[in-house]
Parts: structure tokens; C-alpha cells; sequence
């Protein structure tokens, strides 16, 4: 079945920092990618996604590109923010018909960013 | 963008209790609605695709006499936890497909807690 595995965290950085937050699958076929984000007291939010093989998805700031010989899609930000708080879910998705939308999530990482 | 809407927010109840949360579209009509359940400091797992005008296609493992779905309308899935006990207390979140874009958009989640 589908499986998705995601760093773990908790991540914590300063403000302005690099951030890299690993992402790797497990599917049959050729699965939809997002990127979720949870904002403290908030619903999921996508981020961003990438639909086919070297898709790169992007959203403020934010970028993952879809790599289907690593079964990976690593989110990266160049300059991360305090509001960039949150907790980031990978997650897939069939290709498409009656599987789209059944999502497979990692388990998320909580990212922290001072100040 | 497209807006969904579940309700209640929180809801605590007594063992043995029935509960109903309710998932609604917005501003746009939703064939497919999806219910998840997040543990703490845990993924998302899907408990179910519901599907309007239609019974519920449930995940393997969860018991369908006790998470009881309804799709009655384009706008509107409910949740019923029956006989609640304390390990159903849980984070449950539901989403709708987008008819058009096929996009998936999130509830901002229920918590249930269970005496």
C-alpha cells in the first residue's frame, strides 16, 4: 500500500535559517504530492503539490519538486519566518478517479522558528 | 477560496454517548467528502470516503457500526460516533473534493473527548 515517511522533528531554527524537511514515498503508479501545513489552532491548509514526475510545486516561498527516482518531494525554504510556525504534512494521493482524494499522510514535523 | 466548515469545534462527552459532527461545503457542492482522524502528536489517518447519495466506503480497521456517516446532500456529511468511550477521543477532521478542480479542501477539525 501507500506509505509516506517524513523527518522527524521537532525542527527548530532562527529566523532567516535554511529549512529542509525530508519527504519520501511509497506508491503504486504515479501518485499526486502535496504539502500541507497546520497553523497552531488551525485546519490543514495545502501549501503546495506537484502532480507528475519533476513537477516542482511552490507557495510562499516554500518549494518541493517531485522526484520519482528518489520517491522523494523534500520541502525547502530558503529564509524561514516566525509565522512559518506549524506543523508540515507530505502527503499523496492516487492518481486519479475514485482514488484522488484518499490521502496518505507522513506523520508530520512540528517546525519552530525564533526569532 | 472554497470554504469548509465543521462543527462542533470541540465537543466533550460522557461514556456511552452518541455524537454527531457535522462537515459542510461552503460555497461549492461536494459528491466526495473524506473523514480522517488525528491522534496526538500522530498523522492523519482515513477512516472513510463518503459519498453523497450513497453508503460510506470505510478503511480497514474501522468499524463502520460505530463511526456511522451520512452523505444526505451535496453540502453536508455528518460523523456519528456511537457509544463513545474514552479511546475515541481523538482530533477528527473531515475534507471535501472540489467538483470542478478536484481540489481537497479541510475542515478546521473536531476534538472529541471522551469522559
Amino acid at each position: 500500500g501507500n506509505s509516506v515517511t517524513q523527518m522527524e522533528g521537532p525542527v527548530t531554527l532562527s529566523e532567516e535559517a535554511f529549512l529542509t524537511i525530508n519527504c519520501t514515498y511509497t506508491a503504486t503508479g504515479y501518485p499526486s504530492l502535496f504539502w500541507y501545513v497546520q497553523y497552531p489552532g488551525e485546519g490543514l491548509q495545502l501549501l503546495l503539490k506537484a502532480t507528475k514526475a519533476d513537477d516542482k510545486g511552490s507557495n510562499k516561498g516554500f518549494e518541493a519538486t517531485y522526484r520519482k527516482e528518489t520517491t522523494s518531494f523534500h520541502l525547502e525554504k530558503g529564509s524561514v519566518q516566525v509565522s512559518d510556525s506549524a506543523v508540515y504534512f507530505c502527503a499523496l494521493t492516487g492518481a486519479g478517479g475514485t482514488s484522488y482524494g484518499k490521502l496518505t499522510f507522513g506523520q508530520g514535523t512540528i517546525l519552530t522558528v525564533h526569532p | 477560496g472554497a470554504v469548509v466548515s465543521q462543527h462542533p469545534s470541540r465537543v466533550i462527552c460522557k461514556s456511552g454517548t452518541s455524537v454527531k459532527i457535522e462537515c459542510r461545503s461552503l460555497d461549492f457542492q461536494a459528491t466526495t467528502m473524506f473523514w480522517y482522524r488525528q491522534f496526538p502528536k500522530q498523522s492523519l489517518m482515513l477512516m472513510a470516503t463518503s459519498n453523497e447519495g450513497s453508503k460510506a466506503t470505510y478503511e480497514q480497521g474501522v468499524e463502520k457500526d460505530k463511526f456511522l456517516i451520512n452523505h444526505a446532500s451535496l453540502t453536508l456529511s455528518t460523523l456519528t460516533v456511537t457509544s463513545a468511550h474514552p479511546e475515541d477521543s481523538s482530533f477528527y477532521i473531515c475534507s471535501a473534493k472540489g467538483e470542478n478542480t478536484g481540489e481537497l479542501f479541510f475542515g478546521e477539525g473536531s476534538r472529541l473527548t471522551v469522559l
